[in-house]
């Protein structure tokens, strides 16, 4: 299938600045898991949406899910150098479908 | 507990060699994944395996490549005459599926191939 795109591709933020990824799918969508790599690591949990219009907070992380559950949106308040990494969404069509993952945003922070 | 568990954590190997990666997932997770990643790209799916079902193997590059799983549990990746192309981090994960949903992906730190 088809990878589902997230823009941007990448994104450089001064320290304190916001920053925004989105993961766009073509169809709807059982629920969408977002997760985090820092460099040299390996990809973290970090939420699942289910429900259409979902909203979610963790700290400074804001996470939506599109009405249409087509899209999310993943949004940092005030960035820090310990965000830095690359934030991946996962789109799930349910049933036994395999879990396949958005192209990523990488995130630099500049201190 | 302990987490995905993923050898060797490096791997050399020489042009058209044979290598096999490991693969110990969360005791009771009934779905695991194995992906690829390049040096600074994306996850790119191979296989999955869930429960007794028929893997879907729908992602495997060539059929160089072959994974099984055995019991349910362990599953080892097998590469036949690597190619330099081959090298890249190749990432397992395990859920513990629920019917009608999914649930998180738990990744070891995966298997770094480098292919001389």
């Amino acid at each position: 299938g088809q990878q589902v795109m997230q823009i941007p591709q990448y994104q450089h933020v001064q320290e304190g600045e916001d920053f925004t990824t989105y993961c766009n799918s073509s169809t709807t969508l059982s629920n969408i898991q977002w997760y985090k790599q820092r460099p040299g690591g390996h990809p973290v949990f970090l939420i699942q949406l289910v429900k259409s219009g979902e909203v979610k907070k963790q700290k400074r992380l804001t996470f939506q899910f599109g009405e249409a559950k087509k899209n999310s949106s993943l949004h940092i308040t005030a960035t820090q150098t310990t965000d830095v990494g690359t934030y991946f969404c996962a789109p799930y069509s349910g049933g036994y479908q395999k879990v396949t993952f958005g192209t990523g945003t990488k995130l630099q922070v500049i201190p | 507990g302990a987490g995905v568990s993923q050898s060797p954590s490096n791997k050399v190997t020489e042009k058209g060699k044979d290598v096999e990666l490991r693969c110990d997932p969360i005791s009771g997770h009934t779905a695991l994944y194995w992906y690829r990643q390049s040096l600074g790209q994306g996850l790119e799916f191979l296989i999955y395996f869930q429960g007794n079902s028929a893997p879907d193997k729908s992602g495997l590059p060539s059929d160089r490549f072959s994974a099984e799983r055995t019991g349910g549990s362990v599953s080892t990746l097998t590469i036949q005459r690597t190619q330099q192309e081959d090298s890249a981090v190749y990432l397992c994960a395990s859920s513990l599926y629920r019917v009608g949903g999914n649930s998180p992906l738990h990744f070891g730190n995966g298997t770094r191939l480098t292919v001389t």
